[in-house]
């Protein structure tokens, strides 16, 4: 039943490390989120991508990058892990239409950076 | 880009009670007004929604209202249960791509 699906539940990575976190969703939606969620700030937008190929930065794309080759797979690249990425990081997907419509998010991936 | 402000941060009530979260919304185009719900230690699942078209949404024990003038919109859930303990965010659109931006959460403790 599980619709959209993130690679690692929990990760420890160090200083300065190259870390990638991977979502695919099997529903075939056009839409994909990076969102990361930490206390008392909600859930912010990283980057999105409406299409194979396509991106777009969201409020804090600062210290991240993204790739989507496929269609179902949405990949967030941390070029260089820091502290202060230590969160809660949630992908969604959204089928495109007439409107909006709402989001199936992953299970989150909790990634701590000592 | 929008900006969603969200009312109370913490709420509690006792079992059997109402409970009500209310949000704000800046950009007067929007149209579109979900909320999701987050329990303890999983992922958020959208519970209800509402486009511009109508004031009112109801699902059961929960209900949504929107006033456009004010742009305010509101959750509120009837009869609470333990099983409402959650954290709910609100969200509305901000910019085109199915984008939104969501507040920053209300947790909800009900006392039974």
């Amino acid at each position: 039943d599980v619709k959209v699906t993130q690679s690692s539940r929990y990760l420890v990575k160090r200083t300065g490390e190259k870390v990638f976190l991977e979502c695919v969703q099997d529903m075939d939606h056009e839409n994909m989120f990076w969102y990361r969620q930490d206390p008392g700030l909600g859930l912010r937008l990283i980057y999105f991508s409406y299409d194979v190929k396509m991106k777009e930065k969201g409020d804090i794309p600062e210290g991240y990058s993204v790739s989507r080759e496929k269609k179902e797979r949405f990949s967030l690249i941390l070029e260089s892990a820091s502290t202060n990425q230590t969160s809660m990081y949630l992908c969604a997907s959204s089928e495109n239409g007439q409107g909006f419509y709402g989001y199936t998010f992953g299970s989150g991936t909790r990634l701590t950076v000592v | 880009g929008e900006n969603v402000e969200q009312h109370p941060s913490t709420l509690s009530v006792q079992e059997g009670d109402s409970a009500v979260i209310k949000c704000t919304y800046s950009d007067s185009a929007s149209n579109y007004f979900p909320w999701y719900k987050q329990e303890l230690g999983k992922r958020p699942q959208l519970i209800i929604d509402i486009r511009s078209n109508v004031g009112e949404k109801k699902d059961q024990r929960i209900a949504v209202t929107l006033n456009k003038t004010a742009k305010h919109f509101s959750l509120h859930i009837t009869e609470t249960q333990p099983e409402d303990s959650a954290v709910y965010f609100c969200a509305a659109p901000s910019g085109g791509y199915q984008k939104v931006t969501f507040g920053t959460g209300t947790k909800l403790q009900v006392i039974p």
